[in-house]
Formats: structure tokens, sequence, C-alpha cells
């Protein structure tokens, strides 16, 4: 069964600080993962997304990261902002058709001033 | 980026009666779009794939009868909730695929109630 783990479920954090987020999968064939932020009550909003080929990708202050040996992934936020506290969510495609995907559960994330 | 807006942010019915949800691509054409559903804390769920021009494909477990999902367009998917009861309270939220199939863009969300 395809699986995508994150951790840790919530995390708390001062303002400033950095931090890192873990997704581990078993989905296979693998096609891409993404990350996605979602903000309570609204829909998700994309990060990053990258293939098997892809180790690091950037977008501003977040990076994310891809071992497809391991099949781990991680986020890393620098410089945590107010507005970063949101639901942060990894999705791993497992064909070219990117809606079929398998949606970890998310990792809560508060960032306190 | 790719714009996905869902109409309307948030619903408030009675029960029994029925609810259309829009799902449009703004700015690209979406043969594919998809609708899942969400509850407090939870992953999205994904009930149906909606194809353009065909019927939808529902997942397991999902009523196609009491969710109908029209995609009419290649820039407007609708699910529409029948006989609505409360238990079908949830967050709604649809993608739509752009290009390649490589990404799909997420809707704002449609909080429906059913009172």
């Amino acid at each position: 069964k395809n699986q995508v783990e994150q951790s840790p479920q919530s995390l708390i954090i001062l303002e400033g600080k950095n931090c890192t987020l873990q997704c581990n999968y078993t989905v296979s064939p693998f096609s891409n993962l993404r990350w996605y932020k979602q903000d309570t009550g609204r829909g998700p909003v994309s990060l990053t997304i990258m293939t098997f080929s892809e180790n690091t990708k950037s977008n501003g202050r977040y990076t994310a990261t891809l071992d497809a040996d391991t099949k781990q992934s991680s986020l890393h936020i620098t410089a945590s902002q107010l507005s970063d506290s949101a639901s942060y969510i990894c999705v791993v495609s497992f064909n070219t058709n990117a809606g079929k995907s398998t949606f970890g559960d998310g990792t809560t994330l508060t960032v306190k001033p | 980026g790719a714009v996905v807006s869902q109409h309307p942010s948030w619903v408030i019915c009675k029960s029994g009666t029925s609810v259309k949800i829009e799902c449009r691509s703004l700015d690209f054409q979406a043969t594919t779009m998809f609708w899942y559903r969400q509850f407090p804390k939870q992953s999205l769920m994904l009930m149906a794939t909606s194809n353009e021009g065909s019927k939808a494909t529902y997942e397991q477990g999902v009523e196609k009868d009491k969710f109908l999902i029209n995609h009419a367009s290649l820039t407007l998917s609708t699910l529409t909730v029948t006989s609505a009861h409360p238990e079908d309270s949830s967050f709604y939220i649809c993608s739509a695929l752009r290009g390649a199939h490589t990404e799909a863009f997420f809707g704002q969300g449609t909080r429906l109630t059913v009172v």
C-alpha cells in the first residue's frame, strides 16, 4: 500500500528560527513529490515540486530536499515568520497523473512571536 | 502561477437540499480536475476524478448519485451534493491539472455546513 508519513505531527517554533519537516514515503513507482502549504480554511498552495532526478529545490525561504534512494524528503524553512503558521502537506504521485496522489497527514507548524 | 477558483467559499444549507460547488481554472485549460473532501485535522481524501466531456471516476466508497460531478468545459467542473445531510458537512477542495499533468493547482476550498 502506498503511504506517505510526515513528522512531526505538530511543531511550535519562535519567530526567526529555522525548522525542518520530514516526509517518508513508500509510493512506487515514483513520479514526483510536492510540498504544499495549507492555511486554515483554505486550499493548499504549492511550494515545491520535485521529480526523481532532483535533489533539492528552493522557493524563497523554503527549501525541499529529496533522496529517492531512501524515499525521504524534507522541507526546511529558514527565518520563520508568523505567516508561516500553517499545515504543510507532502504529496507523492505514483504515476504521471498528479491528481492520483498519496497525501501525507501534514505537519502543523505554529510560529510564535 | 496558475489560478483555480472555487465558488462559493462557504455555504450553509438545510438538510435535504442540494448544493452546487464550482471549480474554475482561470488562466489555463484543465482536461482533468479532482474533487477532495477534508475533515478537521485530517488529510485530503480524493473523492473523484473529473474528466472534460466524459463521466467522472469515483473513488471506492463515494456515492456517485449523491456527489454529482459535471465537467462540461475545459475550465469548469461542478460538484453537486444532493440531498445533503449533516454528515456531509466538510471542506471540499478541487484541483486542476495543467500542462503535462505534473502539477495540480488547488482551489481555495468550500466549507459546507448542513443544518
